[in-house]
């Protein structure tokens, strides 16, 4: 699939700034969407998770933002830190279906101290 | 609490060589696992993919398998390795929850 294939797009920030990482997915139909967090040589972390019956949830630092209309996700970290630099990738989940993931392409956030 | 290991972390092996993969699942019951492969700077490929024992979903025609001979164990095999089959393993389980958990992960490297 396209996610495979492609370099990564990049974001660089400066430490201290707020991020904001995009994620189009592709299914109308899903309703449950993840945001992972992956670390050089380390596998994905669960970061923060959204149903469709929400458009917006906030945990420590990030915040997840879904817009139905034009199948959209974004990820915002706040006050971002050296730590928080890794590559993000957004997961879309059609509940009930084959329980098998989209995942997207994968943005890598450089931190600059 | 759940936890998922993979072992082992690090593998080199020679083309034409056998591959033997393990991830294990603990503190959960009658999970979906996963394989995947994520080569260098890309994103993640599913592999194979598992709802109960000796149930073997695959999404990618390759020379690699994948058995599932107890309820929480996945492993992932090859008779004969290629340079291709270079790249980072990761497998992951999924409860009820629909969310999906990774492993660490396993660096293969074929020479």
């Amino acid at each position: 699939g396209e996610s495979v294939g492609l370099h990564l797009p990049t974001l660089s920030v400066q430490e201290g700034d707020n991020s904001i990482i995009n994620c189009a997915y592709s299914n109308s139909a899903s309703d449950y969407f993840i945001w992972y967090k992956q670390e050089s040589g380390k596998g994905p972390q669960f970061i923060i998770d959204i149903r469709s019956n929400m458009d917006k949830r906030q945990g420590q630092r990030v915040t997840v933002l879904l817009n139905k209309t034009v199948k959209h996700l974004s990820l915002q970290i706040a006050a971002t830190q050296p730590g928080d630099s890794a590559v993000y990738f957004c997961a879309e989940t059609l509940s009930g279906g084959s329980y098998i993931p989209t995942f997207g392409r994968g943005t890598s956030l450089i931190v600059h101290p | 609490s759940q936890t998922i290991h993979q072992w082992p972390a690090t593998l080199v092996q020679p083309v034409g060589s056998p591959l033997s993969l393990e991830c294990t699942v603990e503190g959960t019951s009658n999970p979906n696992l996963y394989w995947y492969r994520q080569a260098a700077g890309r994103g993640l490929q599913l592999l194979f993919y598992s709802i109960g024992i000796d149930q073997i979903s695959s999404e990618v025609p390759q020379n690699l398998s994948a058995s599932r001979p107890q309820d929480r164990q996945f492993i992932l095999s090859s008779k004969k390795l290629l340079l291709s089959d270079s790249g980072f393993y990761l497998c992951a389980w999924m409860g009820l929850g629909e969310t999906q958990y990774f492993g660490p992960g396993t660096r293969l490297l074929v020479l």
